[in-house]
């Protein structure tokens, strides 16, 4: 059974700040690795994708991928109250299907 | 083409009875997956077409589900003799081919079973 990992929150963070968001992977062969944002009963949004070791940059976001550690991460800078939401880390090995993680919850405080 | 859409966007059923859910997917995307998200959970993998083959099937999933995407068009998703869990928001999405891209998903059916 392929897991993912992500603590639930609720992560508050101020206005302007960097939001952190991480999550971990049981399965070595996941190939793809997804964060979606989901705001409360709406569906899921894709923001970033990542493929290779290292930084990826697209505005405000970064995804960090570290396949050794088995681990993926999501900064936010400058955060704004329209970043508060539910965001979903997804990993997949042949894209059949991605494994979701159960999410973690943010919150920008103006 | 806007994105995926699905139909319906509620449904309120009493136990027992069948319901139906329709798909239209990107007209250009020949992958179709349906998922199952329930409160405070992450989607769940329910199914997934490319074209008009089913390819791969949850475990998970009970005999009473069943999908269908006849002319890998778009898709049905047909639950029988509901149970109140299968209350949750049952979401389409799709994806061109290229494991390497992610889902673009519809605004989803939210089902209430009573």
């Amino acid at each position: 059974q392929k897991e993912v990992e992500q603590n639930s929150g609720p992560l508050s963070v101020p206005e302007g700040a960097i939001a952190s968001l991480n999550c971990t992977y049981s399965d070595r062969v996941s190939q793809s690795f997804f964060w979606y944002r989901q705001y409360s009963g709406k569906s899921p949004e894709l923001i970033m994708s990542i493929y290779s070791n290292g930084d990826k940059e697209d505005g405000r976001f970064t995804a960090q991928l570290n396949k050794a550690s088995q681990y993926v991460s999501l900064l936010i800078r400058d955060s704004q109250p329209s970043d508060s939401a539910t965001y979903l880390c997804a990993v997949t090995d042949t894209g059949n299907q991605f494994y979701f993680g159960t999410g973690t919850s943010l919150t920008v405080i103006p | 083409d806007t994105g995926v859409s699905q139909d319906p966007r509620h449904k309120i059923t009493k136990r027992g009875q069948n319901v139906t859910f329709r798909c239209d997917p990107i007209s250009e995307h020949n992958r179709l997956y349906w998922y199952r998200q329930t409160l405070g959970q992450g989607p769940e993998f329910l199914t997934y077409f490319q074209n008009e083959a089913q390819l791969e099937k949850s475990r998970l999933l009970s005999n009473r589900f069943s999908a269908e995407r006849p002319k890998g068009s778009f898709s049905t998703l047909e639950i029988q003799r509901t149970e109140q869990g299968d209350s949750a928001m049952y979401l389409c999405a799709s994806s061109p081919s290229g494991f390497w891209v992610g889902y673009t998903f519809g605004s989803g059916t939210r089902l209430t079973v009573v």
